[in-house]
């Protein structure tokens, strides 16, 4: 299979940071991607990694280690609005563009 | 641009009865997908067209899925029967791949209710 694993939910307080772990398997290892679903909401586009390292957009950055199978969402100065569900998803080759998306980790801000 | 468009929003049937579920993408991309979303699996792709062209229908429960892209801008995911564990989200995506990348963008989905 092609599994993806992440946390189910997490709690973080208000400006503080917060980081979200994925793992997946390493065969066939294309691209990771991660979006950012609100409550009732669709999925939206947060970050792309297909090389090692780490990709910075504001508050929020994203890792990658392809060796490990291993990437991370860091979220920094946590607002309430980020309260919502992360989906960590890999593209895998073989199976076109088609991407695989782990079942999301909800996190919670809190005061 | 309006985004990836479905309709419709809110769907509620009864059980044996056909659901027609539909989509317009981004004007320009060029794949299309079908994600079906529930609390217990997740976001699930049930079936991806490239240039209306179906390339996977793996995902696709069984023989009572059917999809349709009869062409680049409308794209048609139906369910006859429908039965209760149908009752998820669905979501209609599409994407256009630039330097490596291939974002997709998500519809606002349809919440279907089979009773």
């Amino acid at each position: 299979g092609q599994n993806i694993d992440q946390p189910t939910e997490m709690t973080a307080t208000e400006g503080a940071i917060v980081q979200i772990n994925c793992t997946y398997q390493t065969s066939g290892f294309n691209g990771l991607f991660w979006y950012q679903q609100h409550a009732g909401e669709a999925p939206t586009f947060l970050s792309y990694n297909v090389l090692d390292g780490l990709e910075e957009k504001g508050r929020f950055s994203s890792f990658l280690s392809r060796s490990k199978g291993y990437s991370y969402l860091l979220l920094k100065e946590l607002q309430m609005k980020d309260s919502a569900s992360y989906l960590c998803a890999v593209l895998f080759t073989g199976g076109g563009n088609k991407l695989t998306f782990g079942t999301g980790t909800q996190l919670k801000v809190e005061l | 641009d309006a985004g990836v468009i479905q309709s419709p929003r809110h769907e509620v049937t009864e059980m044996g009865q056909e659901v027609t579920l539909r989509c317009k993408p981004i004007s320009g991309h060029n794949s299309l997908f079908w994600y079906r979303q529930t609390m217990m699996r997740g976001l699930e792709l049930l079936i991806y067209f490239n240039n209306n062209v179906p390339i996977d229908d793996s995902g696709m429960p069984e023989d009572r899925f059917s999809a349709k892209m009869p062409n680049a801008s409308f794209s048609t995911l139906k369910i006859q029967p429908s039965e209760p564990r149908d009752s998820a989200v669905y979501f209609c995506a599409s994407s256009i791949r630039t330097g490596g990348e291939e974002k997709l963008f998500f519809g606002s989905g349809t919440q279907l209710s089979v009773l």
